[in-house]
């Protein structure tokens, strides 16, 4: 079975500090990893997304990822955050066919003007 | 903006009292999930369709859950007999899979809050 760990539950930050999410998996195939984000009051949105080939993945705002097989971690990173970052981050694992995708617990960013 | 259309977007209901959601994804979208979110967790999936067919349902879905996409188009989800414990938040998401077997990133909607008092 697939599943996503998320270590950090809440992160406060200032802004123009560096950031980094964990995300671990646990995938038995070929995985695609995303992260999505949710703004307060809006719907999920796909933050960047890895399928193959550079590990190093960037995404909209910023945000990259990199997927190390070897630890089975797709961390988030961004290297200064602004105050419209605040918001809850997902990781999320699926499988080639992408019939469903496994979400983590999420993080929810407070960054602090 | 032709996004993923949820409806109700909050939605009270007495317990065991049914309820019936919508959702119309993206238009060129021939895939539809349908996920619960609980306060503080990451969506759970529940279901998904590929056109009218429902190839997949996870075992949180109980018999008193239903889902239906009659015509490949709209989704409609039902929970008869609802119980406090299905107060969530459910979501839909659409994606576009194609012939070579990619699966495009699945777009969400705002989700529809079911609160079961």
């Amino acid at each position: 079975a697939q599943s996503v760990s998320q270590h950090n539950h809440h992160v406060i930050l200032s802004e123009a500090a560096s950031l980094e999410l964990g995300c671990n998996y646990s995938y038995g195939g070929t995985v695609n990893l995303f992260w999505y984000v949710q703004y307060p009051g809006q719907h999920l949105q796909l933050l960047l997304k890895y399928f193959s080939g550079d590990p190093l993945v960037k995404g909209i705002k910023g945000f990259e990822a990199e997927f190390i097989k070897s630890k089975f971690s797709f961390n988030l990173r961004k290297p200064s955050v602004q105050w419209s970052d605040t918001a809850e981050y997902f990781c999320a694992v699926g499988g080639n066919a992408g019939n469903m995708l496994t979400f983590g617990g999420g993080t929810r960013l407070m960054v602090k003007p | 903006d032709t996004g993923v259309s949820q409806n109700p977007r909050h939605k009270i209901t007495k317990r065991g009292q049914n309820v019936t959601f919508r959702c119309d994804p993206i238009s060129e979208h021939n895939r539809l999930y349908w996920y619960r979110q609980t306060l503080g967790q990451g969506p759970e999936f529940l279901t998904y369709f590929q056109n009218e067919a429902q190839l997949e349902k996870s075992r949180l879905l109980s018999d008193r859950f239903s889902a239906e996409r009659p015509k490949g188009s709209f989704s409609t989800l039902e929970i008869q007999r609802t119980e406090q414990g299905d107060s969530a938040m459910y979501l839909c998401a659409s994606s576009s899979y194609g012939d070579r077997g990619y699966n495009s990133p699945l777009h969400f909607g705002n989700g529809t809050r079911l609160t079961v008092t």
